[in-house]
């Protein structure tokens, strides 16, 4: 079974609107942590927010949140205002297991965003 | 970018060549990680490491491959006698801890082409 489901492969959203970008997770770790990366066109990752699993409130950082549904296992990233900049890949990401050796994170298949003017 | 540094941006290598990719970590982080982009794809990890020992392997080719991470130096991702099927992005990452709650930051990635 996929950890981490993104199920748009890609959207459209036009400038300064909302948009709310699907992932899903599976895992029976009562401990993990939830990741937003961007990828632009030029290729670098960029960490954009973060959500632990005993975390009671929804993150948010500038214009991104993160709506944490824990007993639904998904963590949809909503960008508020969109921008031409925002034009991107975004993948979901999970790190399981407090502690355990490993902790490399898993990746979903991403969404392609793309902002119109 | 979050200051962790890969070289080169850019690899180009013939079949049966070998490539080395280098990461140095952000300042204060010991933990390492190497992760594999295809084409429209996410990330895959690859290894982890911590100074001088590596810790989680498990995505790693059992052939050809190898990484390390000296106690002095950059990590190193050894890709040996390389095939077509190794034309991939490679991305290094680092982190203060292996918390779940820690996040990993990543270089530009290494883009490898093999002709």
């Amino acid at each position: 079974a996929q950890k981490i489901t993104q199920t748009q492969p890609g959207m459209f959203v036009q400038e300064k609107e909302a948009v709310t970008l699907d992932c899903t997770y599976d895992t029976s770790d009562q401990s993990y942590g939830l990741f937003w990366y961007k990828q632009p066109s030029s290729g670098e990752m960029i960490f954009l927010i973060y959500q632990g699993s005993y975390d009671e409130q929804n993150a948010t950082e500038g214009r991104y949140s993160l709506n944490f549904q824990k007993a639904r296992k998904s963590a949809n990233l909503v960008i508020s205002a969109s921008q031409l900049g925002d034009s991107a890949m975004y993948f979901c990401a999970m790190r399981e297991g407090l502690g355990n050796a490993g902790n490399m994170l898993t990746f979903g298949g991403g969404t392609r965003l793309m902002v119109k003017p | 970018n979050a200051g962790v540094m890969q070289n080169p941006r850019h690899l180009v290598r013939r079949r049966g060549q070998e490539a080395r990719l280098r990461c140095s970590p952000m300042k204060g982080h010991s933990h390492v990680y190497w992760y594999r982009q295809l084409p429209e794809e996410g990330l895959k990890f690859m290894v982890y490491l911590q100074k001088e020992n590596i810790i989680d392997e498990s995505g790693m080719p059992k052939e050809r491959f190898s990484a390390e991470f000296p106690k002095e130096g950059p990590s190193i991702l050894r890709i040996q006698q390389v095939v077509r099927g190794d034309s991939a992005a490679y991305f290094c990452a680092s982190s203060k801890g292996r918390d779940a709650n820690q996040p990993q930051h990543f270089g530009d990635g290494t883009r490898l082409s093999i002709l």
